[in-house]
């Protein structure tokens, strides 16, 4: 089985922190994403990546950037978090073939910022 | 713009029922379409997915999708109480390679009460 991990499931910060999330995959996928989920706005997406040191912004990227160093490794990271940066983050991967919408979600990280 | 909408709920259904899951979109050069379920403090995860107009069936599913009227659909048929999960509706990105990049609806609570 697929598996995506998020490094915290909970997490809470201050405003004007910078912010790291970490997520690992294990399946080798290429495509790597993270979006947002809040009540009545569905997931957002922020950032993708589809190689190594590769990254597009998605819908709302403002705020946020993105590291990706090792294939495995998809990191976002709020530069000086802020209170509507409240959310829940989740990361996702997916291979780079036909069927790339498939994405595997991690268990997402609940960032309070305070 | 890029945007999926999807019909505003809660659904409620009993159990035995169908329920009809609906969602539209604003970019006529979408491909690829597809239903995501979450369920309450869980991740989503892809139950279906369809590329041509018509229908798709797979078990007590069946995605029905109408390029002309940019409207896509989710049929659950004898619907049961373990099918009550959040019903997210995704988008590929219009023309060449998406990467697996998804536009995804707010979402649809089902609930199925016995």
């Amino acid at each position: 089985d697929v598996k995506v991990t998020q490094s915290s499931r909970y997490l809470v910060k201050r405003t004007g922190e910078k912010v790291f999330l970490e997520c690992v995959q294990d399946m080798d996928h290429e495509n790597m994403f993270w979006y947002r989920q809040d009540p009545g706005l569905g997931l957002r997406l922020i950032y993708f990546s589809y190689d190594v040191k590769m990254k597009e912004k998605g819908d709302i990227p403002e705020g946020y950037s993105v590291s990706r160093e090792k294939k495995e490794r998809f990191s976002l990271i709020l530069e000086s978090a802020s209170t509507n940066q409240t959310s829940m983050y989740l990361c996702a991967s997916s291979l780079q073939d036909r069927f790339n919408e498939k994405l595997f979600f991690g268990s997402g990280t609940q960032l309070s910022v305070l | 713009q890029k945007e999926v909408e999807q019909n505003s709920g809660p659904l409620s259904v009993p159990e035995g029922a169908i329920a009809s899951l609906n969602c539209t979109y604003s970019d006529r050069g979408s491909q690829s379409f597809f239903w995501y379920r979450q369920y309450s403090g869980k991740s989503p995860e892809l139950i279906m997915f369809i590329y041509s107009n018509g229908d798709k069936e797979d078990g007590r599913f069946t995605a029905q999708l109408n390029k002309a009227s940019q409207y896509v659909s989710l049929l659950i048929r004898d619907s049961q109480p373990s099918d009550s999960a959040t019903y997210l509706c995704a988008v590929s990105a219009a023309g060449g390679t998406s990467y697996g990049k998804l536009t995804f609806g707010q979402g649809t609570i089902l609930t199925v009460h016995p």
